[in-house]
């Protein structure tokens, strides 16, 4: 079974422009999460979605969204780079059956210049 | 303070060792732990998944979690080279919630 795939993996762009970012869960899985992991904040949260839902949300402002679509599969939007949204984004996928697993994939390396 | 607390070493250890890590936490609503390892440029992958207290042993890894001190724990038995690799706890508050609350990571190393 393939893993949580996430594309691209690296990623460069300046401050002021705006960045998309996909996952595609495991299959069969219908909640896909999203986190940034830093040096120095470690893994946080970002938002969680489910039957194309957003139902949780971590504390970042609103230049970070996301939707998911019928197939599961989601993506993650930056608006307005900042330097300090350098990070790599992590993506988890669950099967949503009674455990609270997450599988996470590879993740995409963003850096800000 | 942070939410969960995690010492982020680094962990040196022999190979054969026993490697011990643990977490804190102050949340007392967090009923399931996780631990997942980390290796460098990769995501994390889940190594142990655990629901509120007791013991749970896979192989080489055992975790404990002690609800009563907000405490978990994970041993890796007859460590080797490949287990060299950063450790990170989480943990969440209900069933099918997937807002985890991670630990810093500890970065491991096992020397042959």
């Amino acid at each position: 079974k393939a893993g949580v795939t996430q594309t691209p993996r690296y990623l460069i762009k300046t401050r002021g422009q705006q960045v998309t970012l996909s996952c595609s869960p495991i299959s069969g899985h219908r909640s896909v999460s999203w986190y940034q992991q830093t040096p120095g904040q470690g893994l946080q949260f970002l938002f969680e979605y489910f039957s194309e839902t957003q139902r949780n949300k971590g504390n970042f402002p609103g230049r970070f969204s996301g939707r998911q679509f019928s197939n599961s599969r989601s993506e993650m939007n930056v608006s307005t780079l900042e330097l300090g949204d350098s990070a790599l984004y992590l993506c988890a996928s669950s099967l949503v059956t009674g455990n609270n697993e997450q599988f996470f994939g590879p993740g995409t390396r963003l850096t800000v210049l | 303070q942070k939410e969960v607390e995690q010492d982020p070493g680094p962990l040196s250890v022999p190979e054969g060792a026993i490697v011990s890590l643990n977490c804190t936490y102050s949340n007392s609503a967090f009923q399931y732990f996780m631990w997942y390892r980390q290796y460098s440029r990769k995501g994390p992958e889940l190594l142990m998944y655990t629901y509120s207290s007791g013991n749970k042993e896979d192989g080489r890894f055992t975790a404990q979690v002690d609800k009563s001190s907000k405490y978990i724990s994970l041993f890796i038995r007859d460590s080797q080279p490949s287990d060299s690799a950063t450790y990170l706890c989480a943990m969440s508050a209900a069933l099918n919630d997937y807002k985890l609350s991670f630990g810093a990571g500890t970065t491991v190393t096992v020397r042959a």
